[in-house]
């Protein structure tokens, strides 16, 4: 099956930085690939997410990349806030499963 | 619409006993599934379903069982608890099982499940 990985698995940020999370995919069948992030006591939620015909997009302060041919795709935070601090999960699709990787604490430092 | 709903919230089992986590999403989804959270393990993918009557395998299906009689429900039976399934456990669903980029994935709340 597929395998995703994901770094760092903690990553500090003063408020107003930038914060990079990435993750590498092995099945070149994947097609889709979601970020999710879940804070305390909650389930993970969508926020950003990209197919494999597209390179970038961007919402607001939140923007992803996907580089198929390395096989690799980040999550950019610009301008981070307090309320950014939670655990993040980026997952691959190659057929009707989720794949996830293994989350990244994200701290941001008022 | 309540979404994805899990219940019980949180629960403590004995070592082998049985018991049944609730899953039941009022959104007309075609997909359901169930992933267990262990630290830094990410979500794990333990059975899923296609629609109602289909149901397949993920990643780490052993000690449970699941059914799909309707659309809305989707519950998830530990048939003799273990330690090991000691865990947070998220149902998740979708609006099509085929195309996640329209429909990505909605999960519920988690229960979490300690089994001494």
């Amino acid at each position: 099956g597929e395998n995703v990985e994901q770094h760092p698995s903690t990553l500090s940020v003063q408020e107003g930085d930038s914060a990079v999370i990435k993750c590498t995919y092995s099945d070149s069948a994947s097609n889709y690939f979601p970020w999710y992030k879940q804070e305390l006591g909650k389930g993970p939620q969508l926020i950003i997410d990209i197919r494999s015909n597209v390179g970038e997009k961007k919402d607001q302060r939140i923007a992803v990349t996907l580089n198929k041919t390395a096989k690799h795709f980040s999550l950019h935070i610009t301008e981070t806030q307090p309320e950014d601090s939670a655990v993040y999960f980026c997952a691959a699709t190659p057929s009707n499963q989720f794949y996830f990787g293994t989350g990244t604490s994200l701290t941001v430092i008022p | 619409n309540a979404g994805v709903t899990q219940t019980p919230k949180f629960q403590v089992l004995k070592t082998g006993q049985s018991m049944t986590l609730q899953c039941a999403q009022d959104m007309n989804h075609e997909y359901m599934s169930w992933y267990r959270q262990d630290p830094g393990m990410g979500l794990r993918l333990i059975h899923y379903s296609v629609g109602a009557g289909i149901t397949d395998q993920g990643e780490v299906p052993n000690g449970y069982n699941v059914s799909r009689s309707t659309t809305e429900d989707f519950p998830l039976r530990l048939l003799s608890a273990a330690p090991s399934q000691t865990s947070v456990y998220f149902c998740a669903s979708s609006y099509s099982a085929f195309r996640f980029d329209n429909s990505p994935l909605h999960f519920g709340n988690g229960t979490r499940l300690t089994v001494t």
